[in-house]
């Protein structure tokens, strides 16, 4: 079947520059993508999220860019701190599949201080 | 706050043991979740539940049944451990409605059979 995935499984940032994840999904009838973070010992936190409807939406220090023409999703993180080390998972769902979340295999960031 | 509580945080089953994993929120979601959680495969999606006393499959069934018997539970049920069911497993669950929204997760249950 169509899956999500992450572009890099790993990603190193150094503390206060600018980090961009990256996802790639490849069913054309998903509609809605969520970023979630999962920091060690804990259960995916959700970030953001945007509708197929849209092409960016940010929030607190966060932007999700969505290009529907490449099917292409990105996470940016502004400012990168200590406590954005974590995977990070896209997700997609699209109507008429229940509201099941397809999740990619994660992106793991650490940030170097 | 918004809370998806499981019920133990770390396991250790014998192979062939019949195990439970439950999940309590207490957002009144009428969709809960169960993933399972392993190196490099992602999120996977065992079952899922969209209302009380209802079921359905997610991408990896096999080897686990559920039940959800009131709104604000959904329990995860290995029939028979084994080995390759050492994995982290994930509840879930999220509002029901026309549009898709965000699921809440639990903290996860680790889960080693031996």
């Amino acid at each position: 079947g169509e899956s999500v995935g992450l572009h890099l499984p790993t990603l190193s940032v150094q503390e206060g520059d600018n980090s961009i994840i990256n996802c790639a999904y490849s069913n054309s009838a998903s509609d809605y993508f969520i970023w979630y973070k999962q920091e060690s010992g804990k259960g995916p936190q959700f970030i953001i999220d945007i509708r197929s409807n849209m092409d960016k939406r940010q929030g607190q220090r966060v932007t999700v860019l969505l290009n529907k023409t490449v099917k292409h999703l990105s996470l940016q993180i502004a400012a990168t701190q200590p406590g954005d080390s974590a995977v990070y998972f896209c997700a997609e769902s699209f109507f008429s599949n229940d509201y099941k979340l397809s999740f990619g295999a994660g992106t793991t960031v650490t940030v170097r201080a | 706050d918004v809370k998806v509580t499981q019920s133990s945080r770390y396991l250790v089953k014998r192979t062939g043991e019949k195990v439970f994993l439950e999940c309590v929120q207490d957002m009144d979601h009428e969709n809960m979740f169960w993933y399972r959680q392993d190196p490099g495969l992602g999120l996977r999606l065992i079952y899922f539940s969209y209302d009380v006393k209802m079921k359905e499959k997610g991408d990896i069934p096999e080897g686990y049944s559920v039940s959800r018997e009131k709104k604000e539970r959904f329990s995860l049920i290995l029939e028979s451990a084994s080995t390759n069911q050492t994995s982290m497993y994930l509840c879930a669950s999220s509002l029901a409605g026309i549009m898709n929204t965000e699921a809440f997760f639990g903290q996860g249950t680790r889960l080693t059979v031996v």
